[in-house]
């Protein structure tokens, strides 16, 4: 069956860099893009971008642009989101999202657990 | 960007109500709309894609409809273990937005 397991939660201190990792199994890595999708507390969703693993090309959202890398290593079908320049607004949980369509860029349909990342000086 | 709107915020409704949540695209986005659910401290799950086409293994009583702007997700027999937060998404432009969220709450 599909999984995506995240790495572990992370607190970091503002202006640092944090990368969370996003293990998949059960299914063939370069198929799937890969969207991630951050949490505020108490918050709603907010998209932050994909990777098509098979290409390695990136699809950001404006707002994070110049601050969010995605990444894959194919060897290990694991998808990496890099976050730098931290501030406190970035506080949140911060998932992966595997796209429901081989190949495109639709909508996730299997999703990672969830890693929780705290930016506190 | 397209901005999605969710109403009610939240909602009080009882087992074996009908409820209806309605989302309200900002511009006309045909049918390229996802619904969520999420419970306290999970991952978002995934109900419904392409406005009205149900995930593999969600209950038949979970349905979707709609298309361009207006857009509703229907439970049809509330179930205890329904109660949760629900989201819709667009993705016919990016970015990519999901609604403000429905709170489904037991009364």
């Amino acid at each position: 069956q599909v999984q995506l397991v995240q790495s572990g939660a992370e607190v970091k201190k503002p202006g640092a860099s944090v990368k969370v990792s996003c293990k998949a199994s059960g299914y063939t890595f370069t198929v799937y893009y890969m969207h991630w999708v951050r949490q505020a507390p108490g918050q709603g969703l907010e998209w932050m971008g994909w990777i098509s693993p098979n290409s390695g090309g990136t699809n950001y959202a404006q707002k994070l642009q110049g601050r969010v890398t995605m990444t894959r290593d194919t060897s290990i079908s694991t998808a990496y989101m890099e976050l730098s320049r931290l501030i406190s607004d970035d506080t949140a949980v911060y998932f992966c999202a595997r796209d429901r369509m081989a190949y495109s860029s639709t909508c996730p349909d299997y999703w990672g657990q969830g890693t929780l990342v705290t930016v506190s000086s | 960007d397209i901005q999605m709107t969710q109403s009610p915020s939240s909602l009080s409704a009882s087992v074996g109500d009908r409820v209806t949540i309605t989302c309200r695209a900002s511009q006309g986005i045909s049918s390229w709309l996802a619904w969520y659910q999420q419970k306290p401290e999970k991952a978002p799950k995934s109900l419904i894609y392409a406005a009205s086409s149900l995930q593999s293994g969600v209950p038949s009583r979970f349905s979707g409809g709609g298309s361009g702007t207006d857009f509703t997700l229907t439970i049809s027999s509330l179930q205890p273990e329904d109660f949760a937060t629900y989201y819709c998404q667009q993705y016919h432009r990016f970015p990519l937005t999901f609604g403000g969220g429905t709170k489904l709450e037991i009364k």
